[in-house]
């Protein structure tokens, strides 16, 4: 199985920080990577997908890049809704392993 | 407007069997893969099982491989999970949710449309 390690685990900044947040695939995964933001007591939403392809409706301050087995999620100009927490996801095989998460907090 | 809505969690005790729902509506739900999501309290997601479009394939995470079972009915637009010998770590909060792109596309893509979930509680 393909192992996804997401860093850091927890994060603290302040509005309009920028951040980025790294994914490593244990095997290169190409570009099968997606980003979830996921707020407490609700679904998961996909933001980024096949890496860097933005969602519809999900704002341009958040962007994907990488290929292979790095991957970073960078969200410029954090704004209060950004505060939650982040998973990776590679689709390249199965099981569909996601990373552990990284949650971001109002410093 | 597309929406996904689980039903059928509960309480169950270890070793007993329990099935999952999820209805699709707004959408062609026969023209694409679906998949289960799990995430135990205060824990992060867990990929459990994606279903072909057609049926005619399945895949299972390693920790429910043998004991969950994904089907679906595309006359009814319902998708399930079909979960036995249950342990007390099947305790979570059970999603089903739809990849972005249609057929077998739909294997790479990320997942976009996602239900509410389903509290599925594993205890004696």
């Amino acid at each position: 199985d393909i192992q996804m390690t997401q860093s850091p685990s927890s994060l603290s900044a302040s509005v309009g920080d920028s951040v980025t947040i790294t994914c490593r695939a244990s095997e290169t995964i190409s570009s099968y990577l997606n980003w979830y933001q996921q707020k407490p007591g609700k679904a998961p939403k996909l933001l980024i997908q096949n890496g860097f392809s933005l969602q519809g409706g999900v704002p341009s301050r958040f962007s994907g890049s990488g290929f292979g087995t790095h991957f970073t999620l960078t969200i410029t100009s954090l704004q209060p809704e950004d505060f939650a927490t982040y998973y990776c996801q590679q689709t390249y095989s199965t099981p569909r392993t996601f990373g552990q998460g990284t949650n971001l907090e109002i410093k | 407007q597309v929406q996904l809505v689980e039903s059928g969690g509960g309480v169950v005790q270890p070793g007993r069997s329990l099935r999952l729902s999820c209805a699709a509506s707004g959408f062609t739900f026969s023209s694409y893969a679906m998949h289960w999501v799990r995430q135990a309290p205060g824990k992060g997601l867990e990929w459990v099982a994606v279903i072909s479009f057609d049926e005619t394939n399945d895949y299972y995470a390693d920790s429910v491989q043998g004991r969950f079972t994904i089907s679906r009915d595309n006359s009814e637009n319902t998708l399930f999970l079909h979960m036995n010998s249950l342990r007390a770590e099947d305790t979570a909060v059970y999603y089903c949710a739809r990849p972005s792109a249609t057929g077998t596309s739909g294997y790479y893509s990320g997942l976009d449309v996602w239900g509410q979930g389903t509290t599925v509680t594993v205890s004696s």
